[in-house]
Formats: structure tokens, C-alpha cells, sequence
């Protein structure tokens, strides 16, 4: 039962380069979250997905987009990345009953020069 | 203003000592609470969840007030691997996160 994997763990981008960061949990979780996290700032919601065929924009949405391919994964786009966009990104899951927890992937640091 | 709110820190220690971190919320309604800890580079794992009547983990104890909207993390007899940055967590629809108090035990 390895969770919440995530890849790339690691990423150095071009701007204007677009790349697609890859989530899956084998815990069969219906929501799915991406979030980025930046220094001093704390976790911010780009998007998210309450279950498979559904997704909706969090706090910071704009130059993201994502895809929920099935209940298992749940991938991130960059299409045209910019430097405001080096973060560290985090998925997380959970079951539908928000009395429980999320439980988060080990993250991917992207830089963009 | 921020729907959780947290002291940033860094809250800087001696092992042994009693530490407490408090977190305000906005939302009334807020249904579910939680304390995450996230070490450096790492992602954020929970800690415990926080229930009405509070609750016990060990050094850890969770307070919750809901008439003045406020969550408590109390840490006993700290050591140095707590150090760590603890995220406060509150529900409402949807996942609040704290901005995160950082804590520095020394030896």
C-alpha cells in the first residue's frame, strides 16, 4: 500500500516549457487535491476533484490545468510555465467523509527559470 | 481575512519543556478539526484530529473551543524530534490550512 506517489519529485523547467506532474493514491479515495506550497505563504488549492469524472478550480487556479483520468489518478498541467510558478506541489486524497483526513504525496519541487 | 490563523513562530524550545500553539478560525460552522506537523522539505502528515472534548496522544493534547473559535496544540516533555512546523486544519465544505507555526527544540 504505497498512498500518495507523485512524479516527478524533482523538476527544472524553461519558461514557457509545459510539463504534466502525475499523482495516483491506492487507497480509493474519492477526492483528490492538488496544492502548491510556497514559503511563508502555507498550502494553497489549485484544484481539486470531490470523485472520478469531476474537477473544480481551488485558490489559485489560473495557469493550471488538471484531468481526474479515473478514480485512481489525478494529474496536474502546466501548459506555459512561468516563474511564479516554481513551488513545491503536493497531492492529497481522502475519503468523501470530511471527518477524515487528507493524506498528502511526497511532493514535487519545480523550478522555473 | 484568512479563514485559519496561526503564529508563525518559530516557537524556539529547551527539550524537556511544555510547549502550546493556539489557531483561530472564522467559520463558525466549521465541522472538523486537525493538527498536521510537516518537517522540513516533507510533506504535511497528521498528527491528530481534534474532537469536542478534546483529546490525548501521548505529550500531545488537542483542545477545541468552539465558542471562541479557537483549536490548541499542547506538547509536554518536548523533544528534539518534534521539531517541526504544525499546520492547523479546520473543515468547512472543504480543507482550511493554517500557514503553519514552526517550533525549534534544543538540546
Amino acid at each position: 500500500n504505497a498512498g500518495v506517489t507523485q512524479t516527478p519529485k524533482f523538476q527544472v523547467l524553461k519558461t514557457g516549457q509545459s510539463m504534466t506532474l502525475q499523482c495516483a493514491q491506492d487507497m480509493n479515495h474519492n477526492s483528490m487535491y492538488w496544492y502548491r506550497q510556497d514559503p511563508g505563504m502555507g498550502l494553497r488549492l489549485i484544484y481539486y476533484s470531490a470523485s472520478e469524472g469531476t474537477t473544480d478550480k481551488g485558490e489559485v487556479p489560473n495557469g493550471y490545468n488538471v484531468s481526474r483520468l479515473n478514480k485512481r489518478e489525478f494529474s496536474l498541467r502546466l501548459e506555459s510555465a512561468a516563474p511564479s510558478q516554481t513551488s513545491v506541489y503536493f497531492c492529497a486524497s481522502r475519503t468523501r467523509d470530511l471527518a477524515y483526513e487528507q493524506y498528502f504525496g511526497p511532493g514535487t519541487r519545480l523550478t522555473v527559470t | 481575512r484568512k479563514e485559519v490563523e496561526q503564529d508563525p513562530g518559530p516557537f524556539n524550545v529547551p527539550e524537556g519543556a511544555t510547549v502550546a500553539f493556539n489557531c483561530t478560525y472564522s467559520n463558525s460552522a466549521s465541522q472538523s478539526f486537525f493538527w498536521y506537523r510537516q518537517d522540513c522539505r516533507k510533506e504535511p502528515k497528521l498528527l491528530m484530529s481534534v474532537y469536542s472534548s478534546g483529546n490525548e496522544d501521548g505529550r500531545f493534547t488537542a483542545q477545541l473551543n468552539r465558542a471562541s473559535q479557537y483549536i490548541s496544540l499542547l506538547i509536554r516533555d518536548s523533544k528534539l524530534s518534534d521539531s517541526a512546523t504544525y499546520l492547523c486544519v479546520v473543515t468547512f465544505n472543504k480543507f482550511y490550512f493554517g500557514s503553519g507555526t514552526k517550533l525549534n527544540v534544543k538540546p
